[in-house]
């Protein structure tokens, strides 16, 4: 599976849109981005995932660039209940389901 | 959905007793997964099971560790005898079906602490 770099923090004020970038070079064609996110002494909460299109659902929008080599996770309004470690995970769903938690980063959601 | 449900919450044990740790997976999944997270190794994967049969436990520290999942909606991660490099937070996570996707439900965690 592709490895991810991620910044370590970052802030955002309480409304504004977060956006968290991660950079995922050798992702290959069959590969997706998952996005999860935990908040302190809770488990990892999935997110979001995509192959190569745009997506969006309750939670957050996922960007892919077009030549997949990264991505963007924006949370529209991000509030207090968003500060949490956000992770980005490239797999291959058709092989083997494990995911490899890197570091993350971790989003201070500020007033 | 009562989500992905793991007992004790809590646990704290004399190095060199058993410790089992349990997790009942939201109904309908086919996979089950068990990590383990610290301050120094970040979140792990331990073992994973699809339809109860064990896939892959590679990340299963050593023997001391055991996994089983008798049943669908029942799995149970032993460690005998446990050390006080064990302790960590353990997290079970359930997948609805591991031929669709990765998508995995985790439940709230045991934290351990092993003296």
């Amino acid at each position: 599976d592709a490895k991810t770099t991620q910044p370590p923090s970052m802030d955002c004020a309480e409304g504004r849109a977060a956006n968290l970038p991660c950079n995922h070079s050798t992702i290959s064609g069959n590969e997706y981005v998952y996005w999860y996110r935990q908040i302190h002494s809770q488990g990892p909460q999935y997110i979001i995932h995509g192959l190569k299109n745009n997506e969006t659902n309750e939670m957050a929008s996922l960007i892919i660039t077009e030549d997949r080599k990264s991505s963007t996770l924006i949370l529209p309004h991000a509030t207090l209940r968003d500060t949490a470690v956000y992770y980005c995970i490239v797999i291959n769903t058709g092989t083997a389901s494990k995911l490899t938690f890197g570091t993350g980063t971790r989003l201070q959601v500020t007033l | 959905d009562a989500g992905v449900i793991q007992s004790p919450r809590h646990e704290v044990t004399e190095m060199g007793q058993e410790v089992t740790l349990r997790c009942k997976p939201i109904s309908g999944h086919n996979s089950l997964f068990w990590y383990r997270q610290t301050m120094m190794r970040g979140l792990e994967l331990l073992i994973y099971f699809n339809n109860n049969v064990p896939i892959d436990d590679s990340g299963m520290p050593e023997d001391r560790f055991s996994a089983k999942m008798p049943n669908a909606s029942f799995s149970t991660l032993k460690i005998q005898p446990s050390e006080p490099r064990d302790s960590a937070v353990y997290f079970c996570a359930s997948s609805p079906d591991r031929a669709r996707g990765d998508t995995q439900y985790f439940g709230p965690g045991t934290r351990l602490t092993v003296l």
